[in-house]
């Protein structure tokens, strides 16, 4: 069984602060993907890494996958109320009958104005 | 576009009770699945297909069935409500399995009581 842990579970900051989560797993991913997830609503893809090593940004986030494809982080830069939500990593392996993505089991973060 | 459309929103069941949840996507997704979300649980998943016709078991199967009679559709069946199913539930799609990478797109969930 393939699992992904997150840290840490809850955070909790004021607004302009930055922050980094962690999502980690002993398995390899072919891909591993991050959602947000906002009271009452389902998970929204926010990026898909796939080689390891490889950065990618969206606005005020920057995602990292690593080397060995074994962990991922999402950095926060200047988090705004707007960020608040569970944040999610799955991870995904092609190839054989694996057909589905491992969730993470999340890390939901507070923003304070 | 509406994207993954889950109904009801919301539904309270007497333990025993049987009844359909309605996932449906307008995007021409091979891949559907169902997950439950509990607290500290995170999300487990129930049942998925990778085609119409086609579906398989998740990691709790157990007390709900499934069916893939078209691409739009999948509906997630409880035979038999116990308080155990009491969840939030969600339907996601992708457009295939081994295009996974390009992620799922989730409907806005399905929260159940069950008492």
């Amino acid at each position: 069984t393939q699992l992904l842990e997150q840290s840490p579970q809850f955070l909790s900051i004021q607004e302009g602060e930055n922050l980094t989560v962690y999502c980690n797993s002993s398995s390899v991913f072919s891909s591993l993907q991050w959602y947000r997830q906002e009271p009452g609503e389902g998970p929204v893809l926010l990026v898909t890494v796939v080689t390891g090593g490889e950065v990618k940004k969206l606005k005020r986030l920057t995602f990292q996958f690593g080397d060995a494809r074994k962990d991922s982080s999402l950095h926060i830069t200047a988090a705004q109320p707007g960020d608040t939500g569970l944040y999610l990593c799955a991870g995904h392996n092609s190839g054989g009958s694996n057909y589905k993505l491992t969730f993470g089991k999340g890390t939901l973060l507070t923003v304070n104005p | 576009n509406a994207g993954v459309t889950q109904t009801p929103k919301f539904q309270v069941l007497k333990t025993g009770q049987s009844m359909t949840l309605q996932c449906a996507q307008d995007m021409n997704h091979e891949y559907m699945s169902w997950y439950r979300q509990d607290p500290g649980m995170g999300l487990r998943l129930i049942h998925y297909s990778v085609g119409a016709g086609i579906t398989d078991q998740g990691e709790v199967p157990n007390g709900y069935n499934v069916s893939r009679s078209t691409t739009e559709d999948f509906p997630l069946r409880l035979l038999s409500a116990a308080p155990s199913q009491t969840s939030v539930y969600f339907c996601a799609s992708s457009f295939s399995w081994d295009r996974l990478n390009y992620g799922y797109t989730f409907g806005s969930g399905t929260r159940l009581t069950v008492v």
